[in-house]
């Protein structure tokens, strides 16, 4: 069965700090793998999705992904924070043929200006 | 409005009440689903369906949870006999994807239900 896992719960950073969010999966095969947002009062809102080729996905708002299989990671990246990036982020994956999407418990990200 | 729509929004039923939840996804999405999420955690797997066929339901939901999707448009999710374990919000998906390098899950604002 396919699950992920993220292990900052929550993260707080500063203006301009850089960020890294760790994502991890578990499933051996083919996946699918998305990072989804939700700004406060918002619904959840797809950031950006790896499904094959280049390894480094760039999303909206200058958010990255990178896909490392080696290491069943999808870590999401971002150079520069802005205050307006706070929110909370979860990684998601699909797992061999079209299955389900399952969701990782989130990371709640406060940025300060 | 034409996003995925949830009714009600918020619902407030006693111990050992049925509810039922309404979603109306975007038109023309064939995939939809139901999650469950509560503070601090993810969204949940529940249950989902390609048109009106339903997939999966997770091993995780009792007898007490039922979903259909009759005409593969608006689906419906029932719990009977609510317990307070179930107060959570529940979130609704759709999606017109046919292969799953180009799913893109479209969510409802959710049902917040509180079991009291």
């Amino acid at each position: 069965a396919q699950s992920v896992s993220q292990h900052n719960h929550h993260v707080i950073l500063s203006e301009a700090a850089s960020l890294e969010l760790g994502c991890n999966y578990s499933y051996g095969g083919t996946v699918n793998l998305f990072w989804y947002v939700q700004y406060p009062g918002q619904h959840l809102q797809l950031l950006l999705k790896y499904f094959s080729g280049d390894p480094l996905v760039k999303g909206i708002k200058g958010f990255e992904a990178e896909f490392i299989k080696s290491k069943f990671s999808f870590n999401l990246r971002k150079p520069s924070v802005q205050w307006s990036d706070t929110a909370e982020y979860f990684c998601a994956v699909i797992g061999g043929g079209y299955q389900k999407v399952t969701f990782g418990t989130g990371t709640k990200l406060q940025v300060i200006p | 409005d034409t996003g995925v729509s949830q009714d009600p929004r918020h619902k407030i039923t006693k111990r050992g009440q049925n509810v039922t939840f309404r979603c109306d996804p975007i038109s023309e999405h064939n995939r939809l689903y139901w999650y469950r999420q509560t503070l601090g955690q993810g969204p949940e797997f529940l249950t989902y369906f390609q048109n009106e066929a339903q997939l999966e339901k997770s091993r995780l939901l009792s007898d007490r949870f039922s979903a259909e999707r009759p005409k593969g448009s608006f689906s419906t999710l029932e719990i009977q006999r609510t317990e307070q374990g179930d107060s959570a919000m529940y979130l609704c998906a759709s999606s017109l994807a046919q292969f799953a390098t180009n799913e893109k899950l479209f969510f409802g604002s959710g049902t917040q239900l509180s079991v009291l």
